[in-house]
């Protein structure tokens, strides 16, 4: 069975620019979720998704960071303009129901800003 | 906000010794999960622990979960330098609208061969 898929691996870019990130999770995994992981820290839900619907975005910071999952597959995360104090992780993970029994995380993206 | 709270931040031991993490949480719970996350690379689940139960066992792990004091335990037996990485406890809160795991802020654990 194949993993959580994310990518890039890793991205650096100057504060103020753009930067997507793509996650594909295990087939037929309903839920999908972006956390933050911050060096250091545990990981950080920004956003829920149940199928292609947001069940929680209350952790996203909605003036910078964006997600959508529009055909209840893979889903993508945005960050316009970023922030030095958005470098982190960004780890996404799926699993099969609404109720996380059981998360699975894909590598993440390594995101430093400068 | 994190949830919980692990208990040593680092621990350092020599293979084949017994490593023993703990965990403190805020509110009540519905299960406690246990991850592990080697440098650079994604969450692996452990173990899932129901509010209702106090211990369960997996191989080599060992998790005790105390819901009167809000605290979790996870033992590693005979530990190998394989077992070295971060781990963290995540909690799924009673009741909310969406069974989120928020995440502690981890102990890393080195085993040194």
């Amino acid at each position: 069975e194949a993993g959580v898929a994310q990518s890039p691996r890793y991205k650096i870019i100057e504060k103020r620019q753009s930067v997507a990130f793509w996650c594909n999770p295990i087939s037929g995994h309903a839920t999908l979720y972006w956390y933050q992981q911050i060096l250091g820290q545990g990981p950080k839900l920004l956003i829920q998704f149940q199928n292609n619907g947001v069940v929680d975005d209350s952790q996203l910071p909605k003036d910078r960071f964006s997600a959508e999952r529009l055909k209840g597959v893979d889903s993508t995360l945005k960050i316009q303009p970023a922030k030095l104090e958005d470098s982190a992780v960004y780890l996404c993970a799926s699993s099969l129901s609404y109720s996380p029994y059981e998360q699975y995380f894909g590598p993440g993206t390594r995101l430093t800003v400068t | 906000s994190q949830q919980g709270e692990e208990d040593p931040q680092a621990l350092s031991i020599q293979e084949g010794e017994n490593a023993t993490m703990n965990c403190s949480y805020k509110t009540s719970i519905n299960n406690l999960q246990w991850y592990r996350q080697n440098s650079g690379r994604g969450l692996v689940h452990l173990i899932l622990i129901r509010s209702n139960e106090r211990e369960k066992h997996s191989g080599r792990l060992r998790v005790t979960l105390d819901t009167s004091k809000k605290s979790s335990s996870l033992l590693i037996t005979a530990s190998r330098a394989a077992d070295t990485a971060s781990y963290f406890c995540a909690t799924v809160r009673l009741g909310g609208s969406a069974r989120q795991l928020t995440f502690g802020s981890g102990t890393q654990l080195t085993v040194l061969p």
